[in-house]
């Protein structure tokens, strides 16, 4: 089945505790993407990728990186989280060739900061 | 700054009524507009509208592009409890973003 799979779901860590958020696509996109979510702002963007090795920051970078070593995975990673990361976050992944194609969004990662 | 504006922000209808959402948009180098259903979970892909005046329908729903105007319109008809969700719009640039709106929140009622 094509999907975008994050891992975990739901998350509950302390300040400062680095974390990766996992993202994983089985469709052979070149284009990954890195969403936040929050009541009121809607989903904005952290970051891209459009190929292997190839990142850039999207609206919302801050206190956020990535890697794209495999044209498969794109992880999320947080180097000292705090409590206004608190977020629904969500990968999401589309073929790059063409922009008659829809975007695949993983389930999504509930993260808490305490 | 592109900008993607959805209206109304909520809304509660009875079953059976017929809605209509709104979605405007100011983007550099405009290349699609996207339809998104988000209940629960991850947001689930409904349309994407690349030409002006040519209605895209599934089932009930149907939506449609003024490119002239920089407007699109997302229609359900005969809603069902089913269809309450929060529905987003995003807007695809020459570039690699997907811009988002603030979505609707629609709650329909038995």
């Amino acid at each position: 089945e094509a999907q975008v799979t994050q891992n975990p779901r739901y998350l509950i860590t302390v300040t400062g505790k680095k974390l990766t958020v996992t993202c994983s696509q089985n469709m052979n996109h070149e284009y990954m993407s890195w969403y936040r979510q929050d009541p009121g702002l809607g989903l904005r963007q952290i970051y891209y990728s459009m190929n292997v090795e190839v990142t850039d920051k999207g609206d919302v970078p801050e206190g956020y990186k990535v890697s794209r070593k495999e044209k498969r995975n794109f992880p999320l990673i947080l180097e000292s989280p705090s409590p206004n990361q608190t977020s629904l976050y969500f990968c999401a992944s589309r073929i790059d060739r063409a922009y008659n194609y829809g975007y695949t969004f993983g389930s999504g990662t509930r993260l808490t900061v305490v | 700054e592109d900008k993607v504006v959805q209206s109304p922000l909520s809304l509660v209808v009875h079953e059976g009524d017929t809605v209509t959402l709104n979605c405007s948009y100011e983007v550099t180098n405009f290349r699609s507009l996207l339809w998104y259903k988000q209940e629960k979970k991850a947001p689930t892909f409904l349309f994407m509208l690349t030409s002006s005046g040519i209605e895209k329908k599934s089932g009930r729903l149907s939506s449609i592009l003024d490119k002239k105007e920089l407007f699109s319109i997302l229609n359900i008809t005969a809603t069902q409890t089913g269809d309450s969700a929060i529905y987003l719009c995003a807007v695809l640039n020459s570039g690699y973003a997907l811009n988002f709106g603030k979505g609707t929140s629609l709650l329909v009622t038995p």
